[in-house]
């Protein structure tokens, strides 16, 4: 069953801590996204991954960094979350860079006291 | 930068009715538009897309048309049924080098029994 799976589904953090959200797939995709979305704003592209190891800035960077390891993981992290990083954030897969069609996990709502 | 808008933020069809869902986007070179759904709570799922060297592309209840000169393409749905409630993003290519989508800000419609 091909499945991108989150964790954390939901989060609550006060300013300042550090936030690690996870991101799995069995798909052996290559490409792996990080989004947020905010009401009124769809997806905003935050970071690609292309493989282990290789990883782009998207449309919104500021604020956070990955990691991939392991090619069935790519992990979110906020060091000093912000409340203004308080969102729904989306992971995303593909099979590779030249394959479009991409595949979202559940989300994981992360709210920032 | 690039952008893709989808003016409706809201859209109510009796059931039975048809639906018809808008984006425009300003890169000339994007040439992948996939539409997605997102039901209450839920991820998002891809329900269809077209590509540039076509102008229709039809599965089942829904239909995309692409307008390249205009710029713009949409989502048909005929037959509406409640279970078509849902936010539905479009979304354009960029060129990047890979596959990386520009999302709209996505247009809630809502069924009506």
């Amino acid at each position: 069953d091909m499945k991108v799976t989150q964790m954390p589904r939901y989060l609550i953090k006060r300013m300042g801590e550090n936030v690690l959200l996870e991101c799995g797939q069995d798909m052996s995709h290559e490409t792996m996204y990080w989004y947020r979305q905010d009401p009124g704003l769809g997806l905003q592209l935050i970071y690609i991954s292309y493989d282990v190891d290789s990883n782009s800035e998207g449309d919104i960077p500021k604020g956070y960094r990955v990691s991939r390891k392991k090619r069935e993981h790519f992990s979110l992290i906020l060091d000093s979350a912000k409340t203004n990083q308080t969102s729904v954030y989306f992971c995303a897969s593909s099979l590779s860079r030249d394959y479009a069609e991409q595949f979202f996990g559940p989300g994981t709502r992360l709210t920032v006291l | 930068g690039e952008k893709v808008e989808q003016h409706q933020s809201t859209l109510s069809v009796r059931e039975g009715d048809s639906a018809v869902i808008n984006c425009t986007y300003t890169d000339t070179a994007s040439s992948y538009f996939p539409w997605y759904k997102q039901e209450a709570g839920k991820s998002l799922h891809f329900v269809i897309d077209i590509r540039s060297n076509v102008d229709r592309k039809q599965s089942q209840r829904l239909t995309v048309l692409l307008d390249k000169k205009a710029k713009r393409f949409s989502l048909h749905i005929t037959a509406t049924q409640p279970e078509d409630s849902a936010i539905y993003f479009c979304a354009a290519s960029r060129t990047s080098g890979s596959w990386q989508l520009i999302f709209g800000s996505g247009t809630q419609l809502t069924v009506m029994p």
